[in-house]
This record gives structure tokens, C-alpha cells and sequence, in this order.
């Protein structure tokens, strides 16, 4: 069964205070890990595909990476807006659906 | 714009009370999927289904039925048998069901037991 793990739960930043989001997963093969950031009431949002170990992707202050154990988000210079639930997601290469962790609250403080 | 609508916001259900959450998208989106979020647990899949008149059981599917008529529409019906439904109820689509496609959500129906 496949599994992902996410640290820590919740993320606590003053404004500016770079830190990383872990994910972790077990999965027979991997297709895809998917990123995603959650605003409370909302849909998630879509953020990056990762495909192989070493691929890295970039948006504004996110940077997304990946080894063939785990992913990390970096968040670089928060602002308060960056204020959200990031959830991850992988794709077992034996089917074709998501299996997502249970997400990291981030809370930056101005 | 492009995007899915999910409605209503928010829904109660009574004892002994089906409901129905509405899921529509104008993407052109050929797969469309049914996930329950509960606090602190990752998103769990209901049903999904790649293509009009064709869906498929995920990992929590009692007490849960769906239907495909249409591409643009996946309607999820929570039945009398479902026992706990009280839940965040999220619509996603893909471009299609064979992978390596992101997921795009809805903004979630809210249900709660009265």
C-alpha cells in the first residue's frame, strides 16, 4: 500500500525565515509526486509535478525537489500570504490514482 | 474562465436522508474524481472515473453511489449508509485518467449531520 508522510504538521515563520517542507513516500514505482497548497474553506491549488529523482521546479518563493525517497518544498523568504496547507501526492506507476499525506500548515507572521 | 463548480458550499443531512453534492466542469476534462478530507488525514478517493458512462470504486466507496452521464457532470450521492458523512467533500478532473496529469479541484462541499 502506498504511503506519504508529511513534516512537520504545522510550521510556524516569522516573515523572511526560509525552512523546508518534507514529504516521504513508499510507492512500488513512482509516475508522479504532485505538490499542492490548500487555503482554509478552498479547493487545493495546484503547484508542480515532479517526475524523476533530481528534478526541481520553482514558483515565485516555492522550490519543489525530489529524491527517490521524499520531496521537499522550500519555502525562500516567506510572506504572509504563503500562509496555507501545502499538501503532497504521489502516483503509483501500477494505477492511476493519488494517494495524498495529511499536508503541512505553514503560518508566516509578519 | 475555465474551472469546477461544486454545490452548494454547504449541506446538511438529516437521519435516513440521501444528499446529493453537484460537480460540474468546463475543462474538457475527460476524468473526473471524488475525494473526503477529514482533519489531520490526507485526502481519501471515493470514486473516480475516466470516461462518460464508466466510473470505478476508490478506497471508500460504501455508502456512496455516483453517476457519468454526462463529461461535464459527476453528481455524488451520499446515502442513509454512509454512517460518519460528516466531511470537506472535494470534485477534482484531469485531462485524462492514465496519468502523470495534475489533478484541479473544486472548492469543496461542506456536509454536516443535522
Amino acid at each position: 500500500e502506498d504511503q506519504v508522510t508529511q513534516s512537520p504538521e504545522a510550521l510556524r515563520l516569522q516573515e523572511g525565515e526560509s525552512s523546508s517542507l518534507n514529504c516521504s513516500y513508499t510507492v512500488s514505482g513512482l509516475r508522479g509526486l504532485f505538490w499542492y497548497r490548500q487555503d482554509p474553506g478552498k479547493g487545493p491549488e495546484f503547484l508542480f509535478t515532479l517526475y524523476s529523482a533530481g528534478e526541481e521546479k520553482e514558483k515565485e518563493r516555492l522550490k519543489a525537489t525530489l529524491t527517490k525517497k521524499e520531496s521537499f518544498l522550500h519555502i525562500t523568504a516567506p510572506k504572509p500570504e504563503d500562509s496555507a496547507t501545502y499538501l503532497c501526492a504521489v502516483e503509483d506507476s501500477n494505477d492511476y490514482k493519488l494517494s495524498f499525506g495529511a499536508g503541512t500548515t505553514v503560518t508566516v507572521r509578519a | 474562465d475555465g474551472g469546477i463548480t461544486q454545490s452548494p458550499k454547504y449541506l446538511f443531512r438529516k437521519e435516513g436522508q440521501n444528499v446529493t453534492l453537484s460537480c460540474e466542469q468546463n475543462l474538457n476534462h475527460d476524468a473526473m474524481y471524488w475525494y473526503r478530507q477529514d482533519p489531520g488525514q490526507g485526502l481519501r478517493l471515493i470514486y473516480y472515473s475516466q470516461i462518460v458512462n464508466d466510473f470505478q470504486k476508490g478506497d471508500i466507496a460504501e455508502g456512496y453511489s455516483v453517476s457519468r452521464e454526462k463529461k461535464e457532470s459527476f453528481p455524488l450521492t451520499v446515502t442513509s449508509a454512509q454512517k460518519n458523512p460528516t466531511a470537506f467533500y472535494l470534485c477534482a478532473s484531469s485531462i485524462e485518467g492514465q496519468g502523470r496529469q495534475p489533478q484541479h479541484f473544486g472548492d469543496g462541499t461542506r456536509l454536516s449531520i443535522l
